[in-house]
C-alpha cells in the first residue's frame, strides 16, 4: 500500500531559526495537503498543492510540491513560539482518500 | 460557520465495554471521516462516507467497530467490545468532497482501563 514518510520526526530550534519538514511518498500523488496540530488540539488545514513544482507562501511558511509529484516540503522562516506543534502532510493518490504522514513535531525555544 | 461538533470530549471505560461517539459535520459537507489518532502518530482513517454511503472502510476493525451516517448528515462510531489498544483520540472530519480540505472536530479522547 501507499506509504508516506515525513522527516524529521522531531525538530528543536531556537526562536528565529528556520525549520523544514519533508514529506515523501512511494507513489505519484494527485495532491498534497498540509495540516498543523497544536499540542492537545486537532489538525488544522494549512494549504493544498496540486501542480508539479508548485510553490505557495503563507507569510513565513513556504510550501513546495516536487516536480515528480512524489514529495513536498514545508519551510518556516524565522520560527516563533506560536509555530510549535506537529506538522502533517496528507497525500491523495489514485483513490479518493487522503493518507496522513507520520508528522514532524516542532519545538521552539524562546 | 459552525465547525465540526463531536461528543463526548472524554470517555473512560473498562475493556470489553461498549462506547459510542457522535459527530455533526459542517453543513453542506458531503464527505465525513472518522480517524483514530494514537499518541505520537498521525491520524489513521477508519471510515470515509460520501453522503450516507461508505467510500472506504478498509482499515476499520469490523469485528468490533461500526459506523453509520443514516441521513447523510450526523454520524456515529461504535466500539463493542473495547480493547486496551483502542485507547486513542477519535477524530471526526468533514469536507465538501473527497480530497478537499478537511475540517476536524475537537475529538473524543478514549481511555480503556
Amino acid at each position: 500500500g501507499q506509504q508516506v514518510m515525513q522527516i524529521p520526526q522531531y525538530q528543536h530550534v531556537q526562536e528565529g531559526e528556520d525549520f523544514t519538514t519533508y514529506c515523501n511518498s512511494s507513489t505519484t500523488l494527485s495532491n498534497i495537503q498540509w495540516y498543523k496540530q497544536r499540542p492537545g488540539g486537532h489538525p488544522v488545514f494549512l494549504i493544498q498543492l496540486v501542480k508539479s513544482g508548485e510553490v505557495k507562501k503563507q507569510k513565513r511558511l513556504t510550501f513546495q510540491f516536487g516536480e515528480a509529484k512524489k514529495n513536498s516540503s514545508l519551510h518556516i522562516t524565522a520560527t516563533q513560539t506560536t509555530d510549535v506543534g506537529t506538522y502533517f502532510c496528507a497525500v491523495g493518490g489514485a483513490t479518493n482518500k487522503l493518507i496522513f504522514g507520520t508528522g514532524t513535531l516542532l519545538a521552539v525555544q524562546p | 460557520e459552525a465547525g465540526v461538533a463531536q461528543s463526548p470530549r472524554y470517555k473512560i471505560i473498562e475493556k470489553r465495554q461498549s462506547v459510542a461517539f457522535w459527530c455533526n459535520p459542517i453543513s453542506g459537507h458531503a464527505t465525513l471521516y472518522w480517524y483514530q489518532q494514537i499518541l505520537g502518530q498521525g491520524p489513521k482513517l477508519l471510515i470515509q462516507f460520501q453522503n450516507n454511503g461508505v467510500v472506504d472502510d478498509s482499515q476499520l476493525p469490523k469485528d468490533r467497530f461500526s459506523a453509520e451516517r443514516l441521513k447523510g448528515v450526523d454520524s456515529t462510531l461504535k466500539i463493542q467490545p473495547a480493547k486496551l489498544e483502542d485507547s486513542a483520540v477519535y477524530l471526526c472530519a468533514s469536507s465538501l468532497a473527497g480530497l478537499q480540505p478537511q475540517h476536524f472536530g475537537d475529538g473524543t479522547r478514549l481511555s480503556i482501563l
